[in-house]
């Protein structure tokens, strides 16, 4: 049983092009969230959601657009692609938001190519 | 200044050695510490946390924290190769959101 699943898992794609990324998790955890690991391996939160409610947009370009149609699902969609957005993006789940959240559980993540 | 410093490395070790890697943070509020391992095209995985001044120990691992000087630290004992990969710091910023600002990472090699 995987505990966070991302699906793709890979996605190549032309610029321009709009794409989804899907995430699950089965934890029963209260917040989730979406990173952007570069190619340095730096990852940056991108948003969270705490109980479908969303916590955190930093400063993303409108192109990405987060969904939570429930606690256990955070969807992005991402408009009009284009080659910065080639990373990979990794979606995380925690229980709850406060100092003592014991970290997080991150799904396999989907790597995006944009040709 | 970053927010969550660590050297990106590599730091490269002897199998059987002690590895030290360390991480400083910019916001004095933080209050929980994390340390990530990540394997090359794997997701990070949890392998300690802290949150109290002074030592956390779990098997061969050992975090470090001191708050006065915003300075993590993992110590990994008797270094196995399969210990070979990225160690990301993460901290807890003194907002209440949940959100972890991650360091950069340290690459580490174990040499047989």
């Amino acid at each position: 049983d995987t505990a966070v699943s991302q699906t793709p898992k890979y996605l190549v794609t032309q610029m321009g092009n709009d794409k989804s990324i899907k995430c699950e998790q089965n934890l029963g955890h209260d917040t989730m969230y979406w990173y952007k690991q570069d190619s340095k391996k730096f990852l940056k939160i991108m948003f969270s959601y705490n109980n479908k409610e969303l916590i955190i947009n930093e400063t993303v370009p409108n192109r990405f657009s987060p969904k939570s149609p429930d606690k256990a699902h955070l969807n992005l969609h991402i408009n009009s692609l284009e080659l910065g957005d080639s990373a990979v993006y990794f979606c995380a789940s925690s229980q709850g938001l406060g100092q003592t959240a014991y970290g997080y559980t991150f799904g396999s993540g989907t790597r995006l190519t944009v040709v | 200044q970053k927010e969550v410093e660590q050297n990106s490395g590599p730091l490269s070790v002897p199998e059987g050695a002690i590895a030290s890697l360390n991480c400083t943070y910019s916001d004095r509020g933080s209050q929980s510490f994390f340390w990530y391992r990540q394997y090359s095209g794997k997701s990070p995985e949890l392998i300690m946390f802290i949150y109290s001044n002074g030592d956390k120990e779990d098997g061969r691992f050992t975090a470090q924290l001191n708050k006065a000087s915003q300075y993590v630290s993992l110590l990994i004992r008797d270094s196995q190769p399969s210990d070979s990969a990225t160690y990301l710091c993460a901290v807890g910023g003194s907002s209440n959101t949940g959100k972890l600002i991650f360091g950069q990472g340290t690459t580490l090699q174990v040499k047989p």
